[in-house]
């Protein structure tokens, strides 16, 4: 059992805007930054989204993050079939079940 | 460019202690700056954060495992360290290392540890 909430599955077709959603709660969330990453499949997972919204060097300006309360969302634009993986929340979290705690993961797939 | 890289025995014993490595290249493990740390995937399910330890020495500790588990730095070989004790066939999954400055931006490439007899 997570302690961040993500939706199993997603999907969209090429070109298509996708969003994933993470909910939360007032111990990570709703006090702390959001993080999301990409794990391809067989590798290692990759940081996509830091603090909220922000994108690392390389990662395109398709993929976008924003936080509202104690949820979060990754949105991705221009979907392409290269986008097709698992997207993880993260946060960081004040209580036990701390600091960092992760959702279960969504599979994005491109139909 | 910070690297890491996971090492240690791909198959363990039921009962017995996991003993992983994970060796920093491209940056201090002494740096004030980091923390390190161990997140775990089970074959086909999601990541789950297994402890992390800061350079001073603090250590944090996924309660559902914290009986079970040690991090610890060798500052001397540039390489933090994770033991679990008392495996079972539940602990057979993807060990990652890997760096944060709050949550992880660089991890390793992962290696399957196997609990089996």
């Amino acid at each position: 059992q997570s302690v961040l909430t993500q939706p199993p599955s997603a999907s969209g077709t090429p070109g298509q805007r996708v969003t994933i959603s993470c909910s939360g709660s007032s111990s990570n969330i709703g006090s702390n930054y959001v993080y999301w990453y990409q794990q391809l499949p067989g590798t290692a997972p990759k940081l996509l989204i830091y603090r909220n919204n922000q994108r690392p060097s390389g990662v395109p300006d398709r993929f976008s993050g924003s936080k509202s309360g104690t949820s979060a969302s990754l949105a991705i634009s221009g979907l392409r079939s290269e986008d097709e993986a698992d997207y993880y929340c993260a946060a960081w979290d004040d209580s036990l079940s701390g600091p960092w705690v992760f959702g279960g993961g969504t599979k994005l797939t491109v139909l | 460019q910070l690297q890491l890289q996971e090492s240690g025995p791909g198959l363990v014993k039921p009962s017995e202690t996991l003993s992983l490595t994970c060796t920093v290249s491209g940056g201090s493990i002494s740096s004030s700056s980091y923390y390190w740390g161990w997140i775990r995937q089970p074959p086909g399910k999601g990541l789950e954060w297994i402890g992390s330890i800061y350079y001073s020495g603090s250590t944090y500790y996924n309660p559902s495992l914290k009986s079970r588990v040690t991090i610890s730095v060798d500052t001397s070989k540039n390489q933090f360290s994770l033991k679990l004790s008392s495996v079972t066939a539940a602990d057979t999954a993807v060990y990652y290392c890997a760096c944060a400055t709050v949550l992880p931006f660089s991890w390793g490439q992962g290696t399957l540890v196997t609990v089996s007899s």
